[in-house]
């Protein structure tokens, strides 16, 4: 079945720091790769995604890149900020076969806390 | 503003009860799924509804079922309330894999 590994928090960082969330995912098919960020007592926001191996997903400064061949789909950002800090989850989405549905498969959260 | 409306947002029921949660979204989509989070976990797939028939389902026992309205809004049903299932219960809609999914803030359901 699916599955979606990504590093354990919390990382805390410093304000301009650069930062990596790993991210790495097993599943049967060809899956679409996302990246939702979660702001304490809210839903998930979508943040970025990437459909196809090679294609880069990116958004508010934050990037991650579909990487087939090492099954991957590290979350990067330059420079973080304090309104940064929340929780990340790595998921992916595949169809099974028959057209049928799995939904999105989630990584376990990591929980990011930047410091000013 | 997600687009994505849920209802209530808290609730406590007593174990053994049933609980009926709701979702609504003002856009067309033709996929609503539900998920289930637990306190400090990632969320978990309940099932996913396309064109209002259920086509794919998580490793979730029958008495979680479901139902979707041509009106777009949605439905969770969870029979016999049993103390694990307090969780984040979070709607998510898509018109597609490709375009990803959008969720709602969740319902807080305390089971006790």
């Amino acid at each position: 079945g699916n599955s979606v590994t990504q590093m354990e928090g919390p990382v805390t960082l410093s304000e301009e720091a650069f930062l990596t969330i790993n991210c790495t995912y097993t599943a049967t098919g060809y899956p679409s790769l996302f990246w939702y960020v979660q702001y304490p007592g809210e839903g998930l926001q979508l943040l970025l995604k990437a459909t196809k191996a090679d294609d880069k997903g990116s958004n508010k400064g934050f990037e991650a890149t579909y990487r087939k061949e090492t099954t991957s789909f590290h979350l990067e950002k330059g420079s973080v900020q304090v309104s940064d800090s929340a929780v990340y989850f790595c998921a992916l989405s595949d169809l099974v076969s028959g057209g049928g549905a799995d939904g999105l498969t989630f990584g376990k959260g990591t929980h990011l806390i930047i410091q000013p | 503003e997600t687009g994505v409306t849920q209802s209530p947002t808290h609730l406590i029921k007593t174990r053994g009860q049933q609980v009926t949660l709701r979702c609504s979204s003002q856009s067309g989509h033709n996929t609503v799924s539900w998920y289930q989070q637990a306190l400090g976990q990632g969320p978990q797939f309940i099932f996913q509804y396309y064109r209002e028939e259920e086509n794919g389902r998580g490793n979730f026992p029958p008495r979680f079922s479901g139902l979707q309205f041509p009106n777009y809004s949605s439905e969770l049903n969870v029979n016999a309330l049993e103390l694990d299932d307090s969780a984040l219960y979070l709607c998510a809609i898509s018109q597609g894999i490709e375009h990803g999914y959008t969720f709602g803030s969740g319902t807080r359901l305390t089971v006790v």
